[in-house]
């Protein structure tokens, strides 16, 4: 069971908006940023949000992140079939001295 | 352009060891701090440590203590995993990742492809 909890699968449709929750601790979203992933399949996965809500050079500005207290979201607007993949958060977590996964949610694009 | 190459696909014996290795062109070696990551089949991420050539220091995560060693050679630019004592449970694809820059702390922006490590009798 991850540290960080995300909601298993998440569904939408072509140029819907949709959101991906993160539920944590102090030790870990409360004290340091989130940074969030996509893993197409058989893929390494990639770098969407650091640092809460920073995009990294090339990723569209369809893809937003947040922090509030000890929870993290990923927004995704104008949701496109490519975006079907796994996305993970992450972050620091102070008490295991170490960087924790959540669990990972599935997104469907019906 | 950062890239991290990683070695081959390994098959293990439980009870047995593998290292894998992880060749980084495109940075400065000593002041990459590479981390592994690991993923079961079906299963999400889990990260398994860091090394940082320019201190001299790996700090491991609580669930591979004791098992697990990383090493770099500046000679080579290449980072390696030492797993001991090999369970089935350490089945997995091995990633090395490390950020574009120490402003990402820890988001990791560069990925290499992968090391599938199969533990079967």
């Amino acid at each position: 069971q991850s540290v960080l909890t995300q909601p298993p699968s998440a569904s939408g449709t072509p140029g819907q908006r949709v959101t991906i929750s993160c539920s944590g601790r102090n030790s870990n979203i409360g004290n340091n940023p989130v940074n969030w992933y996509q893993q197409l399949p058989g893929t390494a996965p990639k770098l969407l949000i650091y640092k809460n809500d920073h995009r990294p050079s090339g990723v569209p500005d369809r893809f937003s992140g947040s922090k509030s207290g000890t929870s993290a979201s990923l927004a995704i607007s104008g949701l496109q079939s490519d975006d079907e993949a796994d996305y993970y958060c992450a972050a620091w977590d102070d008490s295991l001295t170490g960087v924790i996964f959540g669990g990972g949610t599935m997104l469907t694009v019906l | 352009q950062v890239q991290l190459g990683q070695s081959g696909a390994e098959v293990k014996k439980p009870g047995s060891s593998v290292k894998v290795s992880c060749k980084a062109s495109g940075v400065t070696f000593s002041t990459s701090a590479v981390s592994w990551v690991r993923q079961a089949p079906g299963q999400g991420l889990e990260w398994m440590g860091v090394i940082t050539p320019l201190f001299g220091t790996a700090n491991y995560a609580r669930n591979f203590q004791g098992r697990v060693t990383m090493t770099a050679d500046e000679s080579t630019s290449t980072f390696y995993l030492e797993l001991t004592r090999l369970r089935s449970q350490d089945t997995a694809i091995y990633y090395c990742a490390r950020p574009a820059d120490s402003d990402h702390e820890w988001g990791f922006d560069y990925w290499g492809q992968g090391s599938p490590v199969t533990v079967s009798s």
